[in-house]
C-alpha cells in the first residue's frame, strides 16, 4: 500500500532563511514522488517530480527535493525563503504502472515572516 | 498550451438542490480526476475517468457522480446538496493511466450550498 505523511502541518520562517518541509512514505514499489504548492484561492502547481533518476529533483522557484530510499524521505527545500512562499504545499506520492493512483498529504502550511 | 479548465469559477445553490461542474483536461490528456477540498479536511479524492470508463471512486456516496465525454472532458454532479458539500471542487488531468504520469490541476470551482 501507498501512504504519504507530511510531518508538519504548519512551518513558519522569517524571509531569507532557509525553508525545510518534511514528507514521509511509504510503498510497497518504487514510487513517483512529488511536491505540489497552492497559493490562497488557487489550484496547484507542480513544483517537482521524483521518478527514479537523480535522487536530488530541482523544481520551480528555487525549490528541490531529496529522495532518500533508506529514510523514505522526500523532503522539500529551499535556500531562501521568500513573502511569495507562503502557500499550502502538498507531497504526493502514486505507484507507477499501476493506474495512477495518487495518494496525497495533508499539506503543511509555511508562512514566511518578513 | 491551455491547461486544466474548470467551469463555474463559482456557484451558489441551494440545500436539495443538484450542482453541475465541468472541466476540460489538458490537450491530449485522457485522465481526468476530480477531488473535494473542504475547510480543513485536506484534499479528498472523489472519481478518475479515462477514456470514458470510472476507473476508481473515493468514498463518497452516490449523489457525488460523474462522467467523462468522448473529448475527454468531464462534469461532476452532485445531487441533493448538503451544506457540508460546500468546498473548493479540483479537477486534474494526466496523459494517461499507464505509467508514472504526472497529474495537472485547474484552478478548481468553489461551490457553495446555503
Amino acid at each position: 500500500a501507498q501512504s504519504v505523511t507530511q510531518l508538519d502541518s504548519h512551518v513558519s520562517v522569517s524571509e531569507g532563511t532557509p525553508v525545510l518541509l518534511r514528507c514521509n512514505y511509504s510503498s510497497s514499489y518504487s514510487p513517483s514522488l512529488f511536491w505540489y504548492v497552492q497559493h490562497p484561492n488557487k489550484g496547484l502547481q507542480l513544483l517537482l517530480k521524483y521518478t527514479s533518476a537523480a535522487t536530488l529533483v530541482k523544481g520551480i522557484n528555487g525549490f528541490e527535493a531529496e529522495f532518500k530510499k533508506s529514510e523514505t524521505s522526500f523532503h522539500l527545500t529551499k535556500p531562501s525563503a521568500h513573502m511569495s512562499d507562503a502557500a499550502e504545499y502538498f507531497c504526493v506520492v502514486s505507484r507507477p504502472r499501476t493506474g495512477n493512483q495518487f495518494y496525497f498529504g495533508t499539506g503543511t502550511s509555511l508562512t514566511v515572516i518578513p | 498550451e491551455a491547461g486544466v479548465t474548470q467551469s463555474p469559477t463559482h456557484l451558489i445553490k441551494t440545500r436539495g438542490q443538484q450542482a453541475t461542474l465541468r472541466c476540460s483536461p489538458i490537450s491530449g490528456h485522457t485522465s481526468v480526476y476530480w477531488y473535494q477540498q473542504a475547510l480543513g479536511l485536506g484534499l479528498q479524492f472523489l472519481l478518475w475517468y479515462d477514456e470514458g470508463e470510472e476507473r476508481n471512486r473515493g468514498n463518497f456516496p452516490p449523489r457525488f457522480s460523474g462522467r467523462q465525454f468522448p473529448n475527454y472532458s468531464s462534469e461532476l454532479n452532485v445531487n441533493a446538496l448538503e451544506l457540508e458539500d460546500s468546498a473548493l471542487y479540483l479537477c486534474a488531468s494526466s496523459l494517461d493511466y499507464r505509467g508514472s504520469n504526472t497529474i495537472y490541476f485547474g484552478e478548481g470551482s468553489w461551490l457553495t450550498v446555503v
